[in-house]
């Protein structure tokens, strides 16, 4: 079991670019999901995938976001355009759909620095 | 709507018992307990499904009270490596979405 897989680990970069984070999960797991954390806060929700359908994505996020799983195993997040505002740790995290309710297990994150 | 914790943060001596609540305003499908380390990934501890259920894990255990649309996370005779962030995630529509709560920090001291 290698675990949930993000990549790169930092990103830094000026505002206006656009950035792109790689998550790997846990190769059986079917849900996979993307959450925001900035320092002293809870993760936040960000978008969910079944397979490869995005089921849902929040409200409170951006165009300038979006999120791919082409083949229902690894994903990717794009911001683009970026402010500093998007600096966070971006979290990606798998489970299985055994059930309705089941555990998370998160990757380590992608921390962005958008200067 | 993020569900609030308390205590915001705390610190115990080892072997000393903890509590830690989190409460919603929306009724709730399900509690989730996470802990996080410093610059770690958050790591599962439980779930809690709508009943009003109580769960053991070792040392550390929680319960669900539906009506109060509420979750206590209960550790007993803390150890040094139970020093993390505890954030609980509600699940508000039961669709696996989860909302976190802002954290609750526990420093566990010798």
């Amino acid at each position: 079991d290698t675990g949930v897989s993000q990549d790169p680990r930092h990103k830094i970069t000026k505002r206006g670019q656009n950035v792109t984070f790689r998550c790997d999960p846990i190769s059986e797991h079917n849900r996979l999901y993307w959450y925001r954390q900035t320092l002293g806060q809870g993760p936040e929700f960000l978008t969910y995938f079944q397979n490869e359908a995005q089921l849902e994505k929040s409200r409170l996020l951006s165009d300038r976001f979006s999120a791919e799983r082409p083949k229902g195993s690894f994903s990717t997040l794009e911001i683009q355009r970026t402010e500093q505002g998007d600096s966070a740790m971006y979290l990606c995290a798998s489970s299985t759909d055994n059930a309705v309710h089941e555990k998370l297990f998160f990757g380590s994150g992608t921390q962005l620095s958008v200067l | 709507q993020q569900p609030v914790q308390s205590p915001q943060a705390v610190i115990l001596r080892e072997g000393e018992d903890a509590v830690i609540n989190c409460s919603s305003s929306k009724a709730l499908y399900s509690v989730h307990w996470y802990r996080q380390k410093h610059g770690e990934a958050p790591v599962f501890l439980m779930i809690l499904l709508k009943g009003g259920e109580q769960k053991g894990h070792e040392k550390i255990s929680a319960s669900f009270n539906e009506k109060k649309q509420q979750s206590s996370l209960y550790l007993t005779a803390s150890q040094l490596s139970y020093s993390g962030t505890y954030f609980c995630g509600t699940d508000n529509f039961g669709n696996e979405k989860l909302t976190f709560g802002t954290g609750t920090r526990l420093t566990i001291i010798p």
